[in-house]
């Protein structure tokens, strides 16, 4: 079974703060990662992808990747309360593009 | 990014009834469209792909002959519940790649469709 393991939180950090979102996934073979932002009640918003292990910037985004240990993050630097949303890790199964697997979802809320 | 228009955004049925969905790329072609549905404070799960001109390849688990698909055109998929129920109120997503463009491999979200069945 192919699987995306998130906390489902919810994450909670002050406005400013760093907030850090874990996503683990099964499948070896898997080469890409992909990051969605969903605000409630709409569809997801493409964030951040990243393919290499390491890290990838994107503005106050980052995204972290280890092969190794399976694991993909996302850090949001000076969290606004327009952060607030449910972030979603995706993996494509067999490590092709054709299918994503989503996380269940770690709900973040930055407070003021 | 690509653009993947849904319609209806939201529908309320009775229950029995037929409720059709519309996906559409408006910017590119898809060949391959995908359909997800998710409850309340769930993921996305993977109803099916749509496949231009071919028949979709369902999910296992998924009823084929209620989540009725069809890609008829390189810009359109639809998807119909048939005699829907309501069990299958949920919150309907459609997505797409444009796999000629830069972002090939990005998956673009349709703004999705609540059901509601009473």
């Amino acid at each position: 079974q192919k699987e995306v393991e998130q906390n489902s939180g919810p994450l909670s950090v002050p406005e400013g703060a760093i907030a850090s979102l874990n996503c683990t996934y099964s499948d070896r073979g898997s080469q890409s990662f992909f990051w969605y932002r969903q605000y409630s009640g709409k569809s997801p918003e493409l964030i951040m992808s990243i393919y290499s292990n390491g890290d990838k910037e994107d503005g106050r985004f980052t995204a972290q990747l280890n092969k190794a240990s399976q694991y993909v993050s996302l850090l949001i630097r000076d969290s606004q309360p327009s952060d607030s949303a449910t972030y979603l890790c995706a993996a494509p199964f067999s490590g092709g593009y054709n299918k994503l697997i989503f996380g269940a979802g770690t709900r973040l809320a930055v407070h003021p | 990014g690509a653009v993947v228009s849904q319609h209806p955004s939201w529908v309320i049925c009775k229950s029995g009834t037929s409720v059709k969905i519309e996906c559409r790329s408006l910017d590119f072609q898809a060949t391959t469209m995908f359909w997800y549905r998710q409850f309340p404070k769930q993921s996305l799960m993977l109803m099916a792909t749509s496949n231009e001109g071919s028949k979709a390849t369902y999910e296992q688990g998924v009823e084929k002959d209620k989540f009725l698909i069809n890609h008829a055109s390189l810009t359109l998929s639809t998807l119909t519940v048939t005699s829907a129920h309501p069990e299958d109120s949920s919150f309907y997503i459609c997505s797409a790649r444009d796999q000629t463009g830069v972002d090939n491999e990005k998956l673009f979200f349709g703004s999705g469709t609540q059901l509601s069945v009473l």
